[in-house]
């Protein structure tokens, strides 16, 4: 139980334009999903806290115009990477909880890699 | 949250008991330990979580000390596929699960 699907796994995109990354909770409803961006050699960092029919909750130093969240309905979180630009070439995860002692589910990632 | 501190790095033989330690030793009362691992360009993985008892499920085992200030993820046969960087992770009910902080973990090689 508890799986997480994000898609695509990966995606390459020319510099300027925007790419939209999938985060689906299968087999449990999520009010909450999170958000990470990995850069090579790096551990994990939150971007964005994703709240269903709410704003997200952004951590500092991210840009909430640059990296749009949306959370529609209790099974899919969506981060909008807008006008991107090759520094934003990184490897984006997504995860959610069932509970508040419950652990964290994570989907498999998707590389982006802007040319 | 309670900081961990891990090895960076350890080698296991394949077949043999990868055993992966954590030391937090500020964790409190409601605090929870969580073990995640990230195979190369896949996302973390969940492996086990405890409180005070020692768990087991089909991937792990998880022994914490009696005092709660470390704790032992075991891989009792490691196989190859077990190669990851390996999280230990303590979080309590009223934080953001999110903000979880994974750190350098230790890099497990299995070796054949």
């Amino acid at each position: 139980g508890a799986v997480v699907s994000q898609h695509p796994s990966w995606v390459i995109c020319k510099s300027g334009t925007s790419v939209k990354i999938e985060c689906r909770s299968l087999d449990f409803q999520a009010t909450t999903m999170f958000w990470y961006r990995q850069f090579p050699k790096q551990s994990l960092m939150l971007m964005a806290t994703s709240n269903e029919g709410s704003k997200a909750t952004y951590e500092q130093g991210v840009e909430k115009d640059k990296f749009l969240i949306n959370h529609a309905s209790l099974t899919l979180s969506t981060l909008t990477v807008t006008s991107a630009h090759p520094e934003d070439s990184s490897f984006y995860i997504c995860s959610a909880s069932t509970g508040s002692y419950s652990p964290l589910h994570f989907g498999n990632g998707t590389r982006l890699t802007v040319t | 949250d309670a900081k961990t501190t891990q090895p960076t790095s350890m080698d296991c033989a394949e077949g043999r008991a990868a055993n992966l330690p954590c030391n937090h030793s500020t964790i409190s009362g409601n605090e929870y330990v969580y073990w995640y691992r990230q195979i190369h360009s896949q996302g973390p993985q969940y492996i086990i979580h405890g409180l005070k008892n020692n768990e087991t499920n089909e991937m792990a085992s998880l022994i914490i000390t009696e005092d709660r200030k470390s704790s032992t993820l075991i891989l009792p046969h490691a196989t190859l596929r077990d190669t990851a960087v390996y999280y230990c992770i303590v979080r309590g009910a009223n934080t953001n699960a999110g903000k979880s902080t994974f750190g350098d973990g230790t890099t497990l090689t299995v070796k054949p």
